[in-house]
């Protein structure tokens, strides 16, 4: 069963640190771009980060950016977020998820696709004093 | 970075069919893909690509664009599709980013 677990999770004050973890397993991970996405209590979902199969492209959201850093180790199938100098705004569920790819030909050509294929259950991390 | 606009709310009585739409120039260059979400739990992909339903999604759900607009639609709708859906793409502002959309809250009446 292809599945993604979360863990790190807490209460932490502001300005504080926090390191979550995803564990992956039932697909071959190393092939895959992973994600964290999060999502405020009664908000929408934001994209947090991204790192490809290699870890050779990392990209974040202007909102983490400088505080945050996702990192991966293939031979533990596992996707990290270590999160610096928190704010109260950082709160949120946060989930770890799979990029998938595909394409097709169309008229124009070679059409490439992205989506979100797979995502953990999630995990809480609040931000107060 | 681009954006995505959705109807925050949107209203369906049993067995009818509704369209949620989502709005954003990045969808001229990305496929939009939609996800449900139940609440208390962790979105589930329904549509990708032009128009693909992964395995175990109900045929009543179909995706389409035009222009700068993509639908999700479903068709017969039954009580257990209320929930919030949100569409996404990738980011067509130059760095390969994502954007969600707003979410549509679906009440099923």
């Amino acid at each position: 069963e292809v599945q993604l677990v979360e863990s790190g999770g807490g209460l932490v004050k502001p300005g504080g640190s926090l390191r979550l973890s995803c564990a992956a397993s039932g697909f071959t991970f190393s092939s895959y771009t992973m994600n964290w996405v999060r999502q405020a209590p009664g908000k929408g979902l934001e994209w947090v980060s991204s790192i490809s199969s290699s870890s050779r492209s990392i990209y974040y959201a202007d909102s983490v950016k400088g505080r945050f850093t996702i990192s991966r180790d293939n031979a533990k199938n596992s996707v990290y977020l270590q999160m610096d100098s928190l704010r109260a705004e950082d709160t949120a569920v946060y989930y770890c998820v799979r990029t998938n790819t595909g394409s097709h030909i169309a008229a124009a050509g070679t059409v490439f696709y992205y989506y979100m294929d797979v995502w953990g259950k999630g995990t809480t991390v609040t931000v107060s004093s | 970075s681009s954006e995505l606009t959705q109807d925050p709310a949107v209203s369906v009585a049993l067995g009818q069919t509704v369209r949620i739409t989502c709005q954003g120039d990045s969808l001229r260059n990305y496929y939009a893909s939609w996800y449900q979400q139940k609440p208390g739990q962790a979105p589930v992909l329904v549509i990708y690509d032009k128009n693909n339903r992964p395995s175990g999604i109900p045929d009543r759900f179909s995706g389409s664009t035009s222009g700068n607009t993509a639908s999700l639609t479903i068709t017969g709708v039954q009580a257990e599709d209320e929930a919030d859906y949100y569409c996404n793409s990738r980011d067509s502002g130059g760095n390969p980013n994502w954007v969600f959309g707003g979410g549509t809250k679906l009440t099923v009446l």
